[in-house]
C-alpha cells in the first residue's frame, strides 16, 4: 500500500500569511493526487486534483505543486474562511490513502 | 446540481449488521465509480472502497475486506455498503463519494455522512 505523509501536523498562521502543507508518497504516484479542505462538522471539499489542477469554484490562492512523491500545498494570503484541515490523497492505485491531516489554525 | 444523501447510519451492538445507502442525483449515475470513505470521531479520513461505473469490480481497505461489501443499483441511482461482523472501531461518519471516473479518481463529489456508531 501507498503511504501518505503530512507535514506539519499542525500549523498555525495569520490573516494575510502564505502557508505550504507538504505530503510525501512512499513511492512514486505521478500526478495522482489531490488535496481536499475540511471543516468541522462538515464533507471534505476538494480543492486541487491531479497535483495542480485548480476544482472549479475554488479561489486561485489555492495552488498545488509536485509530482512523484513530493507534493505541496500553497495558499497564498490565508483568509479567515481558510483555517480549516486539509488532506492529501493519492488516487495512483488502490488502495486509495489519504494523509493524516494538516489542521491550520488562527495564530 | 450533484446531490449524495447518504441513509441507514445508527446505534448497533458489536458483530452486528447495517446497510447504508447513498441515493445519487444531478448526474449520470452509471457513468461514474463510487466510494465510501470513512471517518472516526477526531480522527482524519480513512477510504473504505471503491465499485466502478458498471460494478465489474470492486476494492476494499484491508480493515474491512471480508466484513463489509459495496454494491450499485444502477437503475436506481443508488451505492449501497452492507456492514457486517460490525467492532468498535468500525464507529464512525461514513461518506459516499462520487469519483471522475468510471474506474476511479479523485472525490470531486460528498455526501453529508451518516454516523454508524458500535457499541453495547
Amino acid at each position: 500500500d501507498i503511504q501518505m505523509t503530512q507535514s506539519p501536523s499542525t500549523l498555525s498562521a495569520s490573516v494575510g500569511d502564505i502557508v505550504t502543507i507538504t505530503c510525501r508518497a512512499s513511492q512514486s504516484i505521478s500526478t495522482w493526487l489531490a488535496w481536499y479542505q475540511q471543516k468541522p462538522g462538515k464533507a471534505p471539499k476538494v480543492l486541487i486534483f491531479k497535483a495542480s489542477g485548480l476544482e472549479s469554484g475554488v479561489p486561485s490562492r489555492f495552488s498545488g505543486s509536485g509530482s512523484g512523491t513530493e507534493f505541496t500545498l500553497t495558499i497564498s494570503s490565508l483568509q479567515p474562511d481558510d483555517f480549516a484541515t486539509y488532506y492529501c490523497q493519492q488516487y495512483h492505485s488502490y488502495p486509495v490513502t489519504f494523509g493524516q491531516g494538516t489542521k491550520l489554525q488562527i495564530k | 446540481e450533484v446531490q449524495l444523501l447518504e441513509s441507514g447510519g445508527g446505534l448497533v451492538q458489536p458483530g452486528g449488521s447495517l446497510r447504508l445507502s447513498c441515493a445519487a442525483s444531478g448526474f449520470t449515475f452509471s457513468t461514474y465509480a463510487m466510494s465510501w470513505v470513512r471517518q472516526a470521531p477526531g480522527k482524519g479520513l480513512e477510504w473504505v472502497s471503491s465499485i466502478t461505473n458498471n460494478g465489474g469490480n470492486t476494492y476494499y481497505a484491508d480493515s474491512v475486506k471480508g466484513r463489509f461489501t459495496i454494491s450499485r443499483d444502477n437503475s436506481k441511482n443508488t451505492v449501497y455498503l452492507q456492514l457486517n461482523s460490525l467492532r468498535a472501531e468500525d464507529t464512525a461518519v461514513y461518506y459516499c463519494a462520487k469519483a471522475v471516473a468510471t474506474t476511479g479518481g479523485h472525490f470531486e463529489n460528498w455526501g453529508r455522512g451518516t454516523l454508524v456508531t458500535v457499541s453495547s
